[in-house]
């Protein structure tokens, strides 16, 4: 089974407008962090938000927050206020435990429309 | 404060070649990670060292590819010979620690096999 399901290939978001990335993952520990990167064209990833399995409220950064749904196992990504720089790939990634392995999901293309 | 550097950032080789790219994470971070991502997935981890130890290279095909952390500061990783498969984006991130939730990406090497 896949530990990171990303559903949404593309998505697409009026400026100034609020979109969500959905994210879903599988694992049987119960100890685990969950992380949204967003890559721009140029390659490199940057790190968002971050979310620990114990944390009981739901991470916020800025423009982002992540709405944590532990029984249901997702972890979806949303973006207030969208602006043009937004337009990206935006994954999503689980670490285990304290294990070494980050699992990323295929995802998101995000484009902003003006 | 100085990113993570990666060189080259593209490279064409013909298949059964050898190719190197190097890496040179954030001054003090401990812990170094090399990424493969094929296009239209996200990035697998290849190998992790923390400071000149390899911790995990499950994922590393180790018939081809060979990486070392030598000093533990910067990294290199190799391909030898190289296959048509081997064409991806090969991403190098630091960290502080193993448990640091943050990792920092470098800009990636593109690598063409023809």
């Amino acid at each position: 089974a896949q530990k990171i399901t990303q559903t949404q290939p593309g998505m697409f978001v009026q400026e100034k407008e609020a979109v969500t990335l959905d994210c879903t993952y599988d694992t049987s520990d119960q100890s685990y962090g969950l992380f949204w990167y967003k890559q721009p064209s140029s390659g490199e990833m940057i790190f968002l938000i971050y979310q620990g399995s114990y944390d009981e409220q739901n991470a916020t950064e800025g423009r982002y927050s992540l709405n944590f749904q532990k029984a249901r196992k997702s972890a979806n990504l949303v973006i207030s206020a969208s602006q043009l720089g937004d337009s990206a790939m935006y994954f999503c990634a689980m670490r285990e435990g304290t294990g070494n392995q980050f699992y990323f999901g295929t995802g998101t293309s995000l484009t902003v429309i003006p | 404060e100085a990113g993570v550097a990666q060189s080259p950032r593209y490279k064409i080789i013909e298949k059964r070649q050898s190719v190197a790219f190097w890496c040179n994470p954030i001054s003090g971070h401990a812990t170094l990670y090399w990424y493969q991502q094929i296009l239209g997935q996200g990035p697998k981890l290849l190998i992790q060292f923390q400071n000149n130890g390899v911790v995990d290279d499950s994922q590393l095909p180790k018939d081809r590819f060979s990486a070392e952390r030598l000093k533990g500061v910067d990294s290199t990783l190799k391909i030898q010979p190289a296959k048509l498969e081997d064409s991806a984006v090969y991403l190098c991130a630091s960290s502080l620690s193993p448990s640091s939730y943050e990792q920092y990406f470098g800009p990636g090497t593109r690598l063409t096999v023809t």
